[in-house]
C-alpha cells in the first residue's frame, strides 16, 4: 500500500459525458501528479500540483482540467469524453525534500468509455 | 526523439535464475535520476529501485540491481534469482532536474517479463 487513494477504482460511463477522479496523497506530501496509462500511448504526464499550485503540465488536453485544494486532495476533471480517453489514470505524490524524488502511485482509477 | 527507450517487449527467463531489461535514455541535462516500476497485472506501480547520474555506485535493492553506464546512457535493471511473481510489467523511468523545473517522470514503454517455472 503506497498510502495514496485514488476514487473510484473503476467507472464506465459514455461519450459526450464528464467525470471527477479523485486523489489523496500519503499524509506529508505536498506534490501531486496525474499519468494517463493507454495501450498506445503508454504512461503519459499529464500535470503535476505543488501545495496547490500548479508546477508542470504534460500532455494534458484542453477538455482535461486537474486542481489541488487546501487539504492537499486533488480532483482530475475529464469532460466531453471520447472512446479514447479511456485508460488508466495514476495519481501519484511525493515527499518534500526527497533525494531520490520518487514518486508513490495510487492503485489507478480505470475508465471505460463506451 | 523518445527520452526512454525500452527496446524489449517482452522476455522471458527461468525460475531462479537472472534476467537482464535493457533502457536506454536521452538527456542534455547534467543532473538525472533513473527509476525502475514494476506493474503487475493487478495494475498498481510499485517502485524498485533509483539511480541518480552523480551516484558512483550502481545501485542495489535485494534481489534488484541497476547496471548503470553514464557514457552509453543505459541504466539496465538485474533481476537475481528469479521468482514466478516477477512476472510483470517493467518500466524506466527519468527525472530531468533542470530542463523541466518539475519532478515528473518520463517512462519508457516497458517490458513484459515472464518467469517460467
Amino acid at each position: 500500500d503506497s498510502g495514496v487513494t485514488q476514487t473510484p477504482k473503476h467507472l464506465i460511463t459514455a461519450t459526450g459525458q464528464r467525470v471527477t477522479l479523485r486523489c489523496s496523497p500519503r499524509s506529508g506530501d505536498l506534490s501531486v501528479y496525474w499519468y494517463q496509462q493507454s495501450l498506445d500511448q503508454g504512461l503519459q504526464f499529464l500535470i503535476q500540483y505543488y501545495n496547490g499550485e500548479e508546477r508542470a503540465k504534460g500532455n494534458i488536453l484542453e477538455r482535461f482540467s486537474a486542481q489541488q485544494f487546501p487539504d492537499l486532495h486533488s480532483e482530475l476533471n475529464l469532460s466531453s469524453l471520447e472512446l479514447g480517453d479511456s485508460a488508466l489514470y495514476f495519481c501519484a505524490s511525493t515527499p518534500p525534500h526527497s533525494r531520490t524524488g520518487e514518486l508513490f502511485f495510487g492503485e489507478g482509477s480505470r475508465l471505460t468509455v463506451l | 526523439a523518445q527520452k526512454i527507450t525500452q527496446t524489449q517487449p517482452g522476455m522471458f527467463v527461468q525460475e531462479k535464475e537472472a534476467v537482464t531489461l535493457d533502457c536506454t535514455y536521452d538527456t542534455s541535462d547534467p543532473s538525472y535520476g533513473l527509476f525502475w516500476y514494476k506493474q503487475p497485472s493487478s495494475g498498481e506501480m510499485i517502485f524498485l529501485i533509483y539511480q541518480g547520474s552523480y551516484d558512483q555506485q550502481n545501485a542495489t535493492e535485494g534481489r534488484y540491481s541497476l547496471n548503470f553506464q553514464k557514457a552509453r546512457k543505459s541504466a539496465n535493471l538485474v533481476i537475481s534469482a528469479s521468482q514466478l511473481g516477477d512476472s510483470a510489467m517493467y518500466f524506466c523511468a527519468m527525472r530531468e532536474d533542470f530542463q523541466t523545473g518539475a519532478n515528473n517522470l518520463f517512462f519508457g514503454t516497458g517490458t513484459r517479463l515472464t518467469v517460467i517455472p
